[in-house]
């Protein structure tokens, strides 16, 4: 079983403050990552499909950037909005015949106007 | 439109119960996903398949059962039901771009099911 981790496990900011939150994964089993976004009451929705060393994406005020060596992605949000608030969930795919998400817990963010 | 659908959106059973749920995508995907979130997790693949007559396990699968019955509808079923299944339940689809089988994944609304 594959150890996907997300820290924090929840955050508070302030409205229009920028935020940062990490997704650790095992890198001797890495094929892609993804990030989800999951609000309340809803089903996660895909941000990010990321497969490249050194990859950076962008969708708005939310960019994420992968470093396959170390096992890292960082997620961020630029001047945060109350309709950012959600849980947003990073996954790994790591190929090798199995098919499927192994999915970190996620990071809980509110937004305080 | 939804494009993934989910029946039923929330469940209350008895343990030793047999329930169904269901999932139906019109977004043409081959490859479907279960999969069950409960608090304090992360989202954990119980079954996938990649076809019709394609079926794989995933990481939880013992006490689950699936069909995929058309390449549009794919089934969970609990055989007999326990209260360690209570859950949210989701259904997920995927496309196969350009062979690649790691593509963003397509999630339905969820059901949210309780054994008594």
């Amino acid at each position: 079983i594959l150890n996907v981790e997300q820290s924090p496990q929840s955050l508070h900011v302030q409205e229009g403050d920028s935020t940062n939150f990490t997704c650790s994964f095992p890198s001797s089993n890495f094929y892609a990552l993804h990030w989800y976004r999951w609000e309340t009451a809803k089903s996660p929705e895909a941000l990010f499909v990321m497969t490249l060393n050194g990859d950076e994406k962008k969708k708005g005020r939310i960019s994420a950037t992968l470093n396959t060596k170390e096992g890292y992605s960082y997620l961020y949000i630029k001047g945060s909005q109350p309709e950012d608030s959600a849980t947003y969930l990073c996954a790994l795919y790591s190929g090798g015949g199995a098919d499927g998400l192994t999915f970190g817990k996620g990071t809980h963010l509110i937004i305080q106007p | 439109d939804a494009d993934v659908t989910q029946t039923p959106r929330n469940r209350i059973t008895k343990t030793g119960k047999r329930i169904m749920l269901e999932c139906s995508q019109t977004k043409g995907h081959d490859r479907m996903y279960w999969y069950r979130q409960d608090p304090g997790l992360g989202l954990r693949l119980i079954y996938y398949s990649f076809d019709v007559k394609d079926i794989n396990k995933g990481e939880i699968s013992d006490g689950y059962s699936v069909s995929r019955q058309a390449q549009a509808k794919f089934s969970l079923s609990l055989e007999s039901a326990i209260p360690n299944q209570t859950a949210l339940y989701f259904c997920a689809t995927s496309p196969t771009l350009s062979g690649l089988a790691f593509n963003e994944q397509f999630f339905g609304p969820g059901t949210r099911l309780t054994v008594l």
